[in-house]
């Protein structure tokens, strides 16, 4: 079955400090992968994408994430990280469904702090 | 251009109740999704449609359904709500079935009492 694995239920940082949010998944085709960030009270917001190529995708905000086949992970990672970046984050992998339809899958998420 | 937009914001109802949630897909996308996301837990997938048809379901209850109209928007219908209903209602919008982009819209927190 697929599935998504974020094992940080909460990670708090130092403002300026580097970050890495794990994510692992379980999937028997090639993985589709996203990362979305949530504020409080907000939707969800698309920060990058994995489909093909370099395993290695810049997103928005200064975030990027490495696919490693060989480890079934999607870490997300960040250099500085600044107080606005206090929200909870999401990995999801996308599944095909019949008739060319699609679904995503989410993890329970990794919620930040960032500490001053 | 507006992206997704979602009515209303938030909504209390009583057990056993009904309720009608609305999203308005980003301009010029004709695929929407609905997500459940209950606390502290990641989205749901509940449902899609296309071309105003029912296209995949997840676990879901029939006490669950929706609608799509010819202009893409859509409604969430939840019949006999129960107390474990409650949660935040994400609605998605995409192109052509598409999921390499879906766009979410601020959700509708539900309660249910």
């Amino acid at each position: 079955a697929q599935s998504v694995t974020q094992p940080d239920i909460h990670i708090t940082v130092s403002e300026g400090a580097s970050l890495e949010l794990r994510c692992n998944y379980s999937y028997g085709a090639t993985p589709y992968l996203f990362w979305y960030v949530q504020s409080p009270g907000q939707g969800l917001q698309l920060l990058l994408k994995y489909f093909s190529g370099d395993t290695l995708v810049q997103g928005i905000k200064g975030f990027e994430a490495e696919f490693k086949r060989s480890q079934s992970s999607f870490n997300l990672r960040k250099p500085s990280v600044h107080w606005s970046d206090a929200a909870e984050y999401f990995c999801a992998v996308g599944v095909l469904l019949s008739g060319g339809y699609n679904k995503l899958i989410f993890g329970a998420g990794t919620r930040l702090a960032v500490h001053p | 251009d507006a992206g997704v937009t979602q009515s209303p914001t938030h909504l209390i109802k009583t057990r056993g109740q009904q309720v009608t949630l609305r999203c308005s897909p980003k301009s010029g996308h004709d695929t929407v999704s609905w997500y459940q996301q209950a606390l502290g837990q990641g989205p749901q997938f509940i449902f899609q449609y296309y071309e105003e048809e029912e296209r995949q379901r997840g676990n879901f209850p029939d006490r669950f359904s929706g609608h799509q109209y010819p202009n893409y928007s859509s409604e969430l219908n939840v019949n006999a709500l129960l107390l474990g209903d409650s949660a935040l209602y994400l609605c998605a919008s995409s192109l052509d079935r598409g999921w390499k982009e879906q766009y979410f819209g601020p959700g509708t927190r539900l309660t249910v009492t």
